[in-house]
């Protein structure tokens, strides 16, 4: 079965700052999709960015990037120039390409803080 | 923006109750799916529905568990006879394919306390 591990609990940043965030996947698969969803306040998750994992590009959307370490199951998420608005409980996520399987597999979560 | 709607925010029962959750998908989706966040833990899968029938459930989807698309719009999930356990917040999301990259939009959840 996949897994999702997110090792920071917490994280703060510094308005205008850059942070980094950390999320490791474990699978057998070799295609697959990973993504990023932030869960603010208001509890609605928003998808921040997502991963073909047969891309080698890393994924970026504006002052959202990742790095993919596909040898290392890895998928980091930077965010650059952190905004107050950026303040929320960030969620990887995993799904299998093809097949019948659509379901997300999620990891716990860091909470970002953003300090003004 | 299209969005993904849940009723009611927050519901309170007695424990042996049943429950139903409503979403309303964005209206051009196919693919339905219900996740629930037990408070602290992560966001756990429950079903997908597709097709008026479900597509994949996961071990917590036990009997307890139903889903129905009564309509042309709505979709429920029923808990019939409610546990302390159940106590979660529940999230419905959809999705316009289940394939490729097709993004899974939420909605905003239903809290749901069993006394």
């Amino acid at each position: 079965a996949q897994t999702v591990t997110q090792s920071q609990p917490e994280m703060s940043v510094q308005e205008a700052e850059t942070v980094t965030l950390s999320c490791t996947y474990d699978t057998s698969e070799s295609d697959y999709y990973l993504f990023w969803y932030k869960q603010p306040p208001s509890r609605q998750m928003i998808l921040v960015i997502r991963q073909e994992a047969y891309k080698q590009q890393n994924a970026t959307e504006n002052r959202f990037s990742v790095n993919f370490q596909k040898a290392a199951k890895s998928f980091s998420l930077k965010i650059s120039d952190s905004q107050l608005g950026d303040a929320a409980m960030y969620f990887c996520a995993y799904r299998r390409l093809g097949g019948s399987n659509y379901k997300l597999t999620f990891g716990k979560g860091t909470l970002l803080t953003v300090n003004p | 923006e299209p969005e993904v709607t849940q009723t009611p925010s927050h519901q309170v029962t007695q424990m042996g109750q049943e429950v139903i959750l409503r979403c309303v998908p964005i209206s051009n989706h196919l693919y339905f799916y219900w996740y629930r966040q037990i408070l602290g833990q992560k966001v756990e899968f429950l079903v997908s529905f597709y097709n008026n029938e479900i597509s994949e459930k996961s071990e917590i989807f036990d009997d307890q568990f139903s889903v129905e698309r009564p309509d042309g719009s709505n979709f429920t999930l029923k808990i019939r006879s409610t546990k302390l356990e159940d106590s979660a917040m529940y999230f419905c999301a959809s999705s316009a394919l289940a394939g490729g990259t097709d993004t899974q939009y939420f909605g905003p959840g239903t809290r749901l306390t069993v006394l």
